[in-house]
C-alpha cells in the first residue's frame, strides 16, 4: 500500500520561480527522503531528513518535516529548466526494512 | 554518476519466454532491491536482499524470483513472461542501516508481446 502521497500530482512553473511539493504519509517513520527521476530513468537521491529534524537544506533545496501532521515539503528555489522531472518522497518505517515511495509530483519548469 | 548497472536497457520479448534482468553494483552495498514502476506511477517493491544468500519478497505480489550469490549481483528472473509484466524494473542498492539513501540503476523497460 502507498505510504506517501505527493501533492500536487503535477506542477508547471516558469524558470526562476520557486516550486513547492508536499508529501503526506500514514505511519510513524524513522526518516523521509526525496528523490528525483528524469523521464524514463532511475531515481536520484536528493536529501534525507530524520524524524527528529524539522528542516534541512542542500543547495537550492529545502525540506521540512512535521511529524505531528505526518507531512513533508520540498522547496526548490530559483528553478531551472533542468529541474524538470518527477519528484518522489519515500519513507523509512521504524522497522527500517525498506523505503516506501509515493506517487510523485511531475514538475515542469518552462524556460 | 551511478555505480549500479542494469542490463538490458530495453527488452521486447514474446509471451511465455524466460528472461533474466541483470543488476550489478560496484559500491559493496549489502542491501539490494528490485522495484517495479509503470510510467509516471509510484514504485512497488518486489524483492530485496540484506546480503549474500538473503532474499525477501516485497509488497507487490510477483511471479519473479531473485538470487544473491555474490554481493555485487542481484538478477531478477521471470520464468514465463506475460503481457501483464510489461513495466519498468528498477534495481537499487544501499548500505546497511536506515540513514542511507538508495542508489538506483537506469532501469530496464520490459515489453511483453
Amino acid at each position: 500500500s502507498q505510504q506517501g502521497e505527493e501533492d500536487p500530482q503535477a506542477l508547471s512553473i516558469q524558470e526562476g520561480e520557486n516550486a513547492t511539493m508536499n508529501c503526506s504519509y500514514k505511519t510513524s517513520i524513522n526518516n523521509l527522503q526525496w528523490y528525483r527521476q528524469n523521464s524514463g530513468r532511475g531515481l536520484v537521491h536528493l536529501i534525507l531528513i530524520r524524524s527528529n529534524e524539522r528542516e534541512k537544506h542542500s543547495g537550492r533545496l529545502r525540506v521540512t518535516l512535521d511529524t505531528s501532521k505526518k507531512s513533508s515539503s520540498l522547496l526548490i528555489t530559483a528553478s531551472r529548466a533542468a529541474d524538470t522531472a518527477s519528484y518522489f518522497c519515500a519513507t523509512h518505517n521504524n522497522a527500517g526494512n525498506m523505503l516506501t515511495f509515493g506517487g510523485g509530483t511531475r514538475l515542469m519548469v518552462k524556460p | 554518476e551511478a555505480d549500479i548497472y542494469q542490463t538490458p536497457r530495453y527488452l521486447v520479448i514474446g509471451t511465455g519466454k524466460k528472461i533474466t534482468l541483470e543488476c550489478s553494483q560496484t559500491m559493496g552495498h549489502d542491501k539490494m532491491y528490485w522495484y517495479q514502476q509503470d510510467p509516471g506511477m509510484e514504485l512497488h517493491l518486489i524483492h530485496y536482499s540484506y546480503g549474500v544468500n538473503s532474499t525477501e519478497k516485497g509488497d507487490l505480489s510477483s511471479e519473479s524470483t531473485v538470487s544473491r550469490i555474490r554481493t555485487e549481483h542481484f538478477p531478477l528472473t521471470l520464468e514465463s513472461a506475460r503481457p501483464s509484466h510489461t513495466s519498468q524494473y528498477l534495481c537499487a542498492s544501499s548500505e546497511l542501516g536506515v540513514y542511507y539513501g538508495y542508489t538506483f540503476g537506469s532501469g530496464t523497460r520490459l515489453t511483453v508481446v
